[in-house]
């Protein structure tokens, strides 16, 4: 099973900043990656597949870059809507599997 | 409006069963591939199923479930069910599910508690 890393595990930030996530594979997933934003009490959200495309209804500051086993996600001017965990998960190899989460907060 | 609605969570003792569901609307659960996910307290996500498009399509399980839960759609009412059997107190979780794209899912419901206690 592929491992999906994580980090930092928790993130403080403040409105205006510009924010970068990691997430590491412990093996090649190629481009097979996807982010999502969860808030409390609601579902997981997609904002990005094919580690670089925005998916619809994604706001424009959110940019995925990366391939094989590195990948990043960033949020260029943090908004407050934004405040949430952020998770990563792999699509290349069954069973598919997410990282253990990146939560935003003040 | 695109959406899918789970229900049929709740509390239940070790070693019972359960019968989740997932009713999908403006789009047909039977053509697309569809995913369960589970959240447990304090966890990440978890990747439990996919099954492909078509009537007679394939399931994939990850070992952890593969003896104990089962799905199934129903074209009729345009319904996914996860039947679980065998529960355990580590299955209780938030249980989602999803339609899939090309392995991202793109579309999820709002989730459905289901506690073993």
């Amino acid at each position: 099973e592929v491992v999906m890393t994580q980090s930092p595990a928790t993130l403080s930030v403040s409105p205006g900043e510009r924010v970068t996530l990691s997430c590491r594979a412990s093996q090649s997933v190629r481009s097979n990656l996807a982010w999502y934003q969860q808030k409390p009490g609601q579902a997981p959200r997609l904002l990005i597949h094919g580690a670089s495309t925005r998916a619809t209804g994604a706001p424009a500051r959110f940019s995925g870059s990366g391939s094989g086993t590195e990948f990043t996600l960033t949020i260029s001017s943090l908004q407050s809507e934004d405040l949430a965990v952020y998770s990563c998960q792999q699509y290349d190899n069954w069973p598919y599997t997410f990282g253990q989460g990146t939560k935003l907060e003040i | 409006e695109v959406q899918l609605v789970e229900s049929g969570g709740g509390s239940i003792q070790p070693g019972g069963s359960l019968i989740l569901s997932c009713a999908a609307s403006g789009f047909s659960v039977i053509n697309s591939y569809m995913s369960w996910v589970r959240r447990a307290p304090g966890k990440g996500l978890e990747w439990l199923s996919i099954v492909y498009s078509g009537g007679g399509g394939p399931t994939r399980y990850r070992d952890s479930v593969k003896a104990r839960f089962t799905v199934s759609r129903d074209l009729a009412t345009n319904t996914m069910y996860l039947e679980l059997n065998g529960l355990r107190v580590e299955d209780t979780a938030v249980y989602y599910c999803a339609r899939v794209g090309r392995g991202e899912l793109d579309l999820w419901g709002q989730g459905t508690l289901v506690t073993v206690s």
